[in-house]
């Protein structure tokens, strides 16, 4: 099963609010990372966010990171048409020993749709 | 020059056709990746290649054989596909494998099997 799962699978606002996405995952992780996907092209690389880090801004976007949970959260802030795309979590799981697989592991995605 | 290129963009193939998916960077990353990511789904990792060398294979089909000639080529091999097969082929590469930090990903090759 994917480690990380997300919702909402589907978010639709308007342009200039916010939007929020949230990620869980089951193991321990070396760092979650966001992407963008836009109409099935290429993946584009958000922000990385390590394990011993709780919060991280870049732009009009911030993530935050809750390992107790196994949580984190993507808000994006006065959203454009433009940021109308899928995003998706993924994970840098961790061995029982404590190194990285040194893989990604997606989530099932969350579709923001921003109107004009 | 931060772009991973692919070619080709668009594929269609026979079940009995043998073609091949073409990869590069020039970023000097030495980890790079094939991905498969069916419609409305999350990209699947097929292979990792760390310095030249394969990595990880998430236990694909001998149909599928990559290929690593140096550290800014990849190559995806594809022979006696199925219909199943059909999908978004994704590329990427990162500065290592070892997960620190983030892939860029190229623009993918549709690929259909007839």
């Amino acid at each position: 099963s994917q480690q990380g799962e997300e919702d909402p699978q589907a978010l639709s606002i308007q342009e200039g609010e916010n939007a929020t996405m949230n990620c869980s995952y089951k193991t321990s992780i070396n760092n979650l990372q966001w992407y963008r996907q836009n109409s099935g092209r290429g993946l584009v690389h958000l922000i990385l966010i390590r394990s011993n880090e709780r919060e991280k801004h870049s732009g009009r976007l911030r993530v935050t990171l809750d390992t107790s949970k196994k949580s984190s959260s993507l808000l994006i802030t006065a959203s454009r048409a433009a940021d109308t795309a899928s995003y998706f979590c993924a994970t840098d799981a961790l061995r029982d020993g404590g190194t990285s697989y040194g893989k990604l592991t997606f989530g099932q995605g969350t579709i923001l749709t921003v109107h004009p | 020059d931060t772009e991973v290129t692919q070619t080709p963009k668009h594929l269609v193939m026979g079940m009995t056709n043998k073609k091949s998916l073409k990869c590069e960077q020039h970023m000097g990353h030495r980890a790079m990746y094939w991905y498969k990511q069916k419609a409305k789904k999350p990209p699947e990792l097929m292979f990792v290649y760390s310095y030249e060398k394969l990595s990880i294979n998430e236990s694909v089909p001998s149909r599928f054989s990559p290929e690593c000639p140096n550290s800014s080529l990849l190559n995806l091999h594809l022979h006696a596909l199925q219909p199943e097969d059909s999908a978004l082929y994704l590329c990427a590469s990162s500065h290592s494998g070892t997960g620190f930090y983030g892939q860029y990903f190229g623009p993918g090759t549709r690929l259909t099997v007839t």
